[in-house]
């Protein structure tokens, strides 16, 4: 079962904030944030594993609520640079890596 | 060298041709992918090879046929196919099956079936 994404796709000023959420009906080990690039290949953004975990670099910051079971993904004074589409992959269990399912994908646009 | 590569990044091909496609890391991993991501489709997974040895087949038709010859290089051979098979054909590696070892990605092929 595929996680779920939300928002689908968001546009944003340069400068101003996104929120995009994963939700999973099952209990997640854990969660993977990817970004792609039209024409490009998936980049990989952080990982965030059971536990409560809170990461980020740069503006880009993710937290995993286990007991929602679902991850978020925020972005703060976004640049130009942030466009693409924005994916969770989502695995059950410590040595699953061969099961990773991903979301649909959120699309992120900023414009100047 | 990039960490991932593919060869070819296009591809259009006649449903009654046979083609394969290549995956090659450089990043000394064990595990490596095969996933189709089609337009407006979550990325789905196809194949996953751990050590050359496949360990998930997700219910992919027989007419992709995968080869792992070893840790580094990663084959999908392609015959009959059908113009629903039209996508982004991406490999992805990584150190391990555990779930917190990170997949890396190629930059696909884009397969077009006529």
């Amino acid at each position: 079962q595929q996680p779920v994404q939300s928002p689908q796709a968001v546009i944003l000023r340069e400068g101003e904030d996104a929120v995009i959420n994963c939700s999973s009906s099952k209990a997640l080990y854990s969660v993977h944030w990817y970004r792609q690039k039209h024409g490009e290949a998936p980049v990989f953004l952080m990982i965030l594993l059971k536990g409560g975990e809170q990461k980020g670099h740069d503006k880009i910051s993710a937290s995993f609520n286990e007991k929602k079971q679902q991850s978020s993904l925020y972005l703060t004074a976004s640049q130009l640079s942030y466009s693409g589409t924005y994916f969770c992959g989502t695995e059950w269990g410590a040595y699953n890596n061969n099961d990773m399912r991903f979301g649909a994908g959120t699309r992120l646009t900023v414009k100047p | 060298e990039t960490g991932v590569t593919q060869t070819p990044r296009h591809l259009v091909m006649g449903m009654t041709n046979k083609k394969s496609l290549k995956c090659e890391q450089h990043l000394g991993h064990n595990a490596m992918y095969w996933y189709k991501q089609s337009a407006k489709k979550p990325l789905e997974l196809m194949f996953v090879y751990n050590f050359k040895e496949q360990t998930e087949n997700n219910s992919v038709p027989s007419r992709f046929s995968p080869e792992c010859p070893n840790s580094s290089h990663l084959f999908l051979h392609l015959h009959t196919l059908q113009p629903e098979d039209s996508a982004l054909y991406l490999c992805a590696s990584s150190l391990g099956l555990a779930g917190a070892d990170t997949q890396y990605f190629g930059p696909g092929t884009r397969l077009t079936v006529l």
